[in-house]
Protein backbone atom coordinates (compact mmCIF):
# COMPACT_ATOMS: atom_id res chain seq x y z
CA UNK A 1 0.00 0.00 0.00
CA UNK A 2 0.73 3.88 -0.05
CA UNK A 3 3.90 4.50 2.18
CA UNK A 4 4.73 8.31 3.21
CA UNK A 5 7.89 8.88 4.60
CA UNK A 6 9.40 12.09 6.60
CA UNK A 7 12.61 13.64 7.28
CA UNK A 8 13.95 14.73 9.88
CA UNK A 9 12.07 13.53 12.98
CA UNK A 10 13.52 16.11 14.79
CA UNK A 11 15.22 19.38 13.28
CA UNK A 12 16.37 22.49 15.04
CA UNK A 13 16.97 25.96 13.22
CA UNK A 14 18.44 29.55 14.20
CA UNK A 15 15.60 31.90 14.46
CA UNK A 16 15.65 33.58 11.20
CA UNK A 17 17.25 30.82 9.26
CA UNK A 18 15.59 28.74 6.65
CA UNK A 19 13.97 25.15 7.81
CA UNK A 20 13.32 22.30 5.03
CA UNK A 21 11.21 19.32 5.91
CA UNK A 22 10.99 16.36 2.79
CA UNK A 23 8.60 13.40 2.22
CA UNK A 24 8.64 10.81 -0.10
CA UNK A 25 5.47 8.64 -1.21
CA UNK A 26 5.31 5.09 -2.73
CA UNK A 27 2.50 5.30 -4.68
CA UNK A 28 2.78 7.18 -8.06
CA UNK A 29 -1.31 7.63 -8.70
CA UNK A 30 -1.38 10.20 -5.43
CA UNK A 31 -2.32 13.69 -6.22
CA UNK A 32 -2.54 15.72 -3.46
CA UNK A 33 -0.21 16.73 -0.98
CA UNK A 34 -1.13 18.99 2.29
CA UNK A 35 1.15 19.58 4.97
CA UNK A 36 -0.18 20.31 8.54
CA UNK A 37 1.09 22.12 11.92
CA UNK A 38 0.02 20.87 15.22
CA UNK A 39 1.07 22.95 17.66
CA UNK A 40 1.35 21.97 21.50
CA UNK A 41 -2.22 21.05 23.10
CA UNK A 42 -3.48 21.28 19.88
CA UNK A 43 -5.23 19.46 16.77
CA UNK A 44 -3.09 19.53 13.24
CA UNK A 45 -3.99 22.58 11.18
CA UNK A 46 -3.56 22.77 7.24
CA UNK A 47 -0.80 25.17 6.50
CA UNK A 48 -0.68 24.60 2.69
CA UNK A 49 -1.32 22.18 0.00
CA UNK A 50 -0.61 21.17 -3.45
CA UNK A 51 -1.99 18.93 -6.05
CA UNK A 52 -0.02 17.01 -8.54
CA UNK A 53 -0.99 19.64 -11.42
CA UNK A 54 1.60 22.07 -9.89
CA UNK A 55 5.03 21.90 -8.96
CA UNK A 56 5.30 24.86 -6.52
CA UNK A 57 3.16 26.67 -4.12
CA UNK A 58 3.76 29.85 -1.90
CA UNK A 59 1.89 31.50 1.19
CA UNK A 60 4.19 34.58 2.71
CA UNK A 61 7.06 32.47 4.40
CA UNK A 62 6.18 29.26 3.50
CA UNK A 63 6.25 27.48 -0.22
CA UNK A 64 5.93 23.44 -0.90
CA UNK A 65 7.55 21.84 -3.77
CA UNK A 66 6.69 18.60 -5.50
CA UNK A 67 9.02 16.41 -7.65
CA UNK A 68 6.09 13.86 -8.81
CA UNK A 69 9.48 12.11 -11.02
CA UNK A 70 11.48 11.26 -7.83
CA UNK A 71 8.29 11.09 -5.97
CA UNK A 72 8.73 13.87 -3.22
CA UNK A 73 7.27 16.72 -2.17
CA UNK A 74 8.79 19.46 0.93
CA UNK A 75 7.93 21.96 2.82
CA UNK A 76 10.08 25.31 3.06
CA UNK A 77 10.13 27.62 6.04
CA UNK A 78 12.19 30.86 5.15
CA UNK A 79 12.68 33.36 8.06
CA UNK A 80 11.58 31.08 10.97
CA UNK A 81 10.54 32.52 13.92
CA UNK A 82 9.56 30.99 17.43
CA UNK A 83 5.90 30.30 16.86
CA UNK A 84 7.20 28.16 14.22
CA UNK A 85 8.04 25.67 16.62
CA UNK A 86 5.82 22.83 16.31
CA UNK A 87 5.42 19.36 14.76
CA UNK A 88 4.78 19.05 11.45
CA UNK A 89 3.04 16.58 8.94
CA UNK A 90 3.08 15.84 5.61
CA UNK A 91 0.06 14.00 4.20
CA UNK A 92 -0.79 11.74 0.30
CA UNK A 93 -3.88 10.88 -1.10
CA UNK A 94 -5.12 9.37 -4.77
CA UNK A 95 -7.85 11.47 -4.25
CA UNK A 96 -11.22 12.26 -2.50
CA UNK A 97 -12.47 8.39 -2.10
CA UNK A 98 -8.79 7.83 -0.79
CA UNK A 99 -7.87 8.04 2.98
CA UNK A 100 -4.62 10.88 3.51
CA UNK A 101 -1.43 8.67 4.21
CA UNK A 102 0.36 10.57 7.03
CA UNK A 103 4.09 11.22 7.63
CA UNK A 104 5.36 10.17 11.19
CA UNK A 105 6.05 13.86 11.80
CA UNK A 106 8.97 16.69 12.35
CA UNK A 107 9.76 18.48 15.31
CA UNK A 108 10.75 21.86 14.31
CA UNK A 109 12.48 23.80 17.05
CA UNK A 110 13.42 27.21 16.55
CA UNK A 111 16.26 27.91 18.43
CA UNK A 112 16.40 31.90 19.66
CA UNK B 1 -18.30 29.74 13.17
CA UNK B 2 -17.48 27.08 15.95
CA UNK B 3 -14.58 25.02 15.49
CA UNK B 4 -14.97 20.65 16.31
CA UNK B 5 -15.69 19.61 19.34
CA UNK B 6 -15.15 16.64 21.11
CA UNK B 7 -16.34 15.28 24.35
CA UNK B 8 -15.27 13.77 26.42
CA UNK B 9 -11.56 15.80 26.65
CA UNK B 10 -10.07 13.58 29.35
CA UNK B 11 -11.02 9.76 30.14
CA UNK B 12 -9.60 7.16 32.48
CA UNK B 13 -10.81 3.56 32.13
CA UNK B 14 -9.50 0.26 33.01
CA UNK B 15 -8.72 -2.40 31.39
CA UNK B 16 -11.79 -4.81 29.61
CA UNK B 17 -13.96 -1.81 29.76
CA UNK B 18 -15.43 0.10 26.60
CA UNK B 19 -15.45 3.91 25.70
CA UNK B 20 -17.78 5.87 23.44
CA UNK B 21 -16.17 9.29 22.29
CA UNK B 22 -18.05 12.05 20.72
CA UNK B 23 -17.46 14.46 17.78
CA UNK B 24 -19.16 17.29 16.85
CA UNK B 25 -18.16 18.61 13.49
CA UNK B 26 -18.10 22.19 12.03
CA UNK B 27 -21.67 23.00 10.75
CA UNK B 28 -22.26 22.12 6.86
CA UNK B 29 -19.59 19.71 7.14
CA UNK B 30 -20.53 16.15 5.83
CA UNK B 31 -17.33 14.26 6.59
CA UNK B 32 -15.89 13.41 9.74
CA UNK B 33 -12.55 11.67 9.92
CA UNK B 34 -10.70 9.33 13.62
CA UNK B 35 -7.43 9.43 14.26
CA UNK B 36 -5.21 8.10 17.17
CA UNK B 37 -2.13 9.75 17.62
CA UNK B 38 0.33 8.43 20.41
CA UNK B 39 4.03 10.00 20.40
CA UNK B 40 5.95 7.09 19.29
CA UNK B 41 3.37 6.83 16.29
CA UNK B 42 1.91 9.64 14.73
CA UNK B 43 -1.15 10.22 13.34
CA UNK B 44 -2.91 6.35 13.09
CA UNK B 45 -6.25 6.65 10.52
CA UNK B 46 -8.96 5.06 12.41
CA UNK B 47 -11.93 5.95 9.79
CA UNK B 48 -13.49 8.11 7.78
CA UNK B 49 -17.62 8.86 7.64
CA UNK B 50 -19.30 10.64 5.26
CA UNK B 51 -22.96 10.71 5.01
CA UNK B 52 -23.72 7.91 7.76
CA UNK B 53 -21.80 5.58 5.82
CA UNK B 54 -17.89 4.79 6.66
CA UNK B 55 -15.63 5.54 3.43
CA UNK B 56 -12.41 4.48 4.51
CA UNK B 57 -11.24 1.95 7.51
CA UNK B 58 -7.68 1.67 8.90
CA UNK B 59 -5.90 -0.71 10.11
CA UNK B 60 -7.09 -1.25 13.29
CA UNK B 61 -9.03 -4.06 14.83
CA UNK B 62 -12.71 -4.79 15.04
CA UNK B 63 -12.44 -3.24 18.84
CA UNK B 64 -12.73 0.25 17.09
CA UNK B 65 -16.17 1.19 15.67
CA UNK B 66 -17.59 4.10 14.90
CA UNK B 67 -21.03 5.89 13.24
CA UNK B 68 -22.12 8.89 12.25
CA UNK B 69 -25.87 10.55 12.61
CA UNK B 70 -27.86 12.15 9.84
CA UNK B 71 -26.64 15.60 11.53
CA UNK B 72 -23.08 14.58 10.74
CA UNK B 73 -21.98 14.22 14.58
CA UNK B 74 -20.20 10.95 15.20
CA UNK B 75 -19.13 8.31 17.89
CA UNK B 76 -16.10 6.28 18.41
CA UNK B 77 -16.79 3.14 20.84
CA UNK B 78 -13.39 0.83 21.82
CA UNK B 79 -14.49 -2.07 23.68
CA UNK B 80 -12.74 -4.32 25.43
CA UNK B 81 -10.14 -1.66 26.64
CA UNK B 82 -6.14 -2.38 26.15
CA UNK B 83 -3.19 -0.36 27.50
CA UNK B 84 -2.05 -0.01 24.49
CA UNK B 85 -5.55 2.22 23.71
CA UNK B 86 -4.13 4.79 25.86
CA UNK B 87 -3.89 7.62 23.33
CA UNK B 88 -5.27 11.13 22.13
CA UNK B 89 -8.26 10.41 20.14
CA UNK B 90 -8.55 13.26 17.37
CA UNK B 91 -11.26 13.69 15.32
CA UNK B 92 -11.88 16.03 12.27
CA UNK B 93 -14.12 17.31 9.80
CA UNK B 94 -14.05 18.40 5.88
CA UNK B 95 -16.79 19.73 3.72
CA UNK B 96 -16.64 17.00 1.30
CA UNK B 97 -14.57 13.42 1.14
CA UNK B 98 -11.06 13.87 3.33
CA UNK B 99 -8.96 12.60 0.63
CA UNK B 100 -8.26 15.73 -1.34
CA UNK B 101 -9.93 18.30 1.10
CA UNK B 102 -8.87 20.45 4.26
CA UNK B 103 -9.72 19.09 7.42
CA UNK B 104 -9.80 21.01 10.86
CA UNK B 105 -9.07 19.17 13.93
CA UNK B 106 -11.09 19.06 17.32
CA UNK B 107 -8.81 19.47 20.61
CA UNK B 108 -8.97 15.68 20.81
CA UNK B 109 -9.83 13.37 23.66
CA UNK B 110 -7.02 11.90 25.65
CA UNK B 111 -7.76 8.37 26.64
CA UNK B 112 -6.12 6.92 29.83
CA UNK B 113 -6.33 3.18 30.48
CA UNK B 114 -5.54 1.57 33.28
Amino acid sequence: GENVEQHPSTLSVQEGDSAVIKCTYSDSASNYFPWYKQELGKGPQLIIDIRSNVGEKKDQRIAVTLNKTAKHFSLHITETQPEDSAVYFCAASKGSNYQLIWGAGTKLIIKP
Amino acid sequence: KAGVTQTPRYLIKTRGQQVTLSCSPISGHRSVSWYQQTPGQGLQFLFEYFSETQRNKGNFPGRFSGRQFSNSRSEMNVSTLELGDSALYLCASSLSLAGDNEQFFGPGTRLTVL
